[in-house]
């Protein structure tokens, strides 16, 4: 089956630097969320949108901005690269709930590794 | 708002032991998901399962078993006969029923290091 893609898998940059990360949602899938994870800790929940439109926002910071497209794809744009930002940057899909057994349920990409120097 | 915490931070067994991963969930919602993944060494989130709060059957899947009691807000996932290949960090996670791209709300974690 399908799954959820990421790219690029890996990524260094320089402080203050720019970075795209781009996903791309299991098909019919039609919700996005992005998640960040650091060294030895959980995910944190970044922003997340259904249907093209910003549903729920976490601990985002300012310099960072996401959208989803009209193919469902979704990028996080990360400005202003910080030390701080090295991290292993998820993104999940998922189908709305709409009463069948494997809605609501999100499923992983492989992650994008970000190294900021 | 939501927590889930896992007490254990790590846990170590040695292969064909039984072990139980502790997690416990606070909500005042009164229907939401519960979730089990499961990174392994290699990075990737594995979804295991999900339970709904208006379905506290247990459920078992073969080697996997996951008890929960709304009585306690638990949700403990044992794994039986366990596997070096079930080493690996296991998150417990919660999140809101009817909430358009609701997030996932994550403990901190077991590290489960199975040894031959």
């Amino acid at each position: 089956a399908a799954g959820v893609i990421q790219s690029p898998r890996h990524l260094i940059k320089e402080k203050r630097e720019t970075a795209t990360l781009k996903c791309y949602p299991i098909p019919r899938h039609d919700t996005v969320y992005w998640y960040q994870q650091g060294p030895g800790q959980d995910p944190q929940f970044l922003i997340s949108f259904y249907e093209k439109m910003q549903s729920d926002k976490g601990s985002i910071p300012d310099r960072f901005s996401a959208q989803q497209f009209s193919d469902y794809h979704s990028e996080l744009n990360m400005s202003s690269l910080e030390l701080g930002d090295s991290a292993l940057y998820f993104c999940a899909s998922s189908l709305e709930y709409r009463g069948g057994r494997d809605t609501d349920t999100q499923y992983f990409g492989p992650g994008t590794r970000l190294t900021v120097l | 708002a939501q927590k889930v915490t896992q007490a254990q931070t790590e846990i170590s067994v040695v292969e064909k032991e039984d072990v139980t991963l502790d997690c416990v969930y606070e909500t005042r919602d009164t229907t939401y998901y519960l979730f089990w993944y499961k990174q392994p060494p290699s990075g990737e989130l594995v979804f295991l399962i999900r339970r709904n709060s208006f379905d506290e059957q247990n459920e078992i899947s073969g080697r996997y078993s996951w008890n929960f009691q709304k009585s306690t807000s638990s949700f403990n996932f044992t794994i039986t006969a366990s596997q070096v290949v079930d080493s690996a960090v296991y998150f417990c996670a919660l999140s809101l029923i009817y909430n358009q791209g609701g997030k996932l709300i994550f403990g901190q974690g077991t590290e489960l290091s199975v040894k031959p």
